[in-house]
């Protein structure tokens, strides 16, 4: 059982807006504007797409964006496209010991 | 340009000892943490540990202190993860990375991966 709680999968179809929710605690997500969001195309290596909760790097598309509220933080996609099936991890800083990071356990995107 | 290059991939069996690398270019190797993290096959991402390569400060994850070592060259800005004795649940695809200075705890630059695959 991952740290950070996502769903297993999340399904749109081209066009469409979906969100990825990430579930912690006041120890992590809740606690900390430290949130970050990862891209993970099959066999290669995470991309990141969101940090500090809602900003994007240099490069990354605006049709991805990040919130939070209270303990869980959100990543929401629009205008989706087939390139944005993959696999999407959460992570956020802990408090609670030397693990410094934890991730959520990811959640499949399937374009229809 | 930032760069991460890790080592190739690698087969051993059980018991057996491994240091992989990964070299670090296109910028200032000594002032950024590099973590490593820890991908099993079809799971998710594992926080494993980390270090500054400009004192070898290191920090480990509870789940993985005492089961690798972490540690780095300045001399050829390369930060290396090791194991002393190999067991098949080590099987995982490895995946150095840079904390972004900013502050917010970021991977902001990974490296292409190392397919570690212990089988007797």
């Amino acid at each position: 059982q991952s740290a950070l709680t996502q769903p297993a999968s999340v399904s749109g179809s081209p066009g469409q807006s979906i969100t990825i929710s990430c579930t912690g605690t006041s120890s992590d997500i809740g606690g900390y504007k430290y949130v970050s969001w990862y891209q993970q195309h099959p066999g290669k290596a995470p991309q990141l797409i969101i940090y500090g909760v809602s900003d994007r790097p240099s490069g990354v598309s605006n049709r991805f964006s990040g919130s939070k509220s209270g303990n869980t933080a959100s990543l929401i996609i629009s205008g989706l496209q087939a390139d944005d099936e993959a696999d999407y991890y959460c992570s956020s800083y802990t408090s609670r010991s030397d693990t410094l990071v934890l991730f959520g356990g990811g959640t499949k995107l399937t374009v229809l | 340009e930032v760069q991460l290059v890790q080592s190739g991939a690698e087969v051993k069996q059980p018991g057996e000892s491994l240091k992989i690398s990964c070299k670090a270019s296109g910028y200032s190797f000594t002032t950024y943490w590099i973590a490593w993290v820890r991908q099993m096959p079809g799971k998710g991402l594992e926080w494993m540990g980390t270090i500054y390569p400009g004192d070898s400060e290191t920090t480990y994850s509870p789940s993985f202190q005492g089961q690798v070592s972490v540690s780095a060259d300045k001399s050829f800005s390369t930060a290396y993860l090791q194991w002393s004795s190999l067991k098949a649940a080590d099987t995982a695809t490895y995946y150095c990375a840079r904390l972004s200075g900013g502050g917010y705890y970021e991977l902001d630059y990974w490296g292409q991966g190392t397919l570690v695959t212990v089988s007797s």
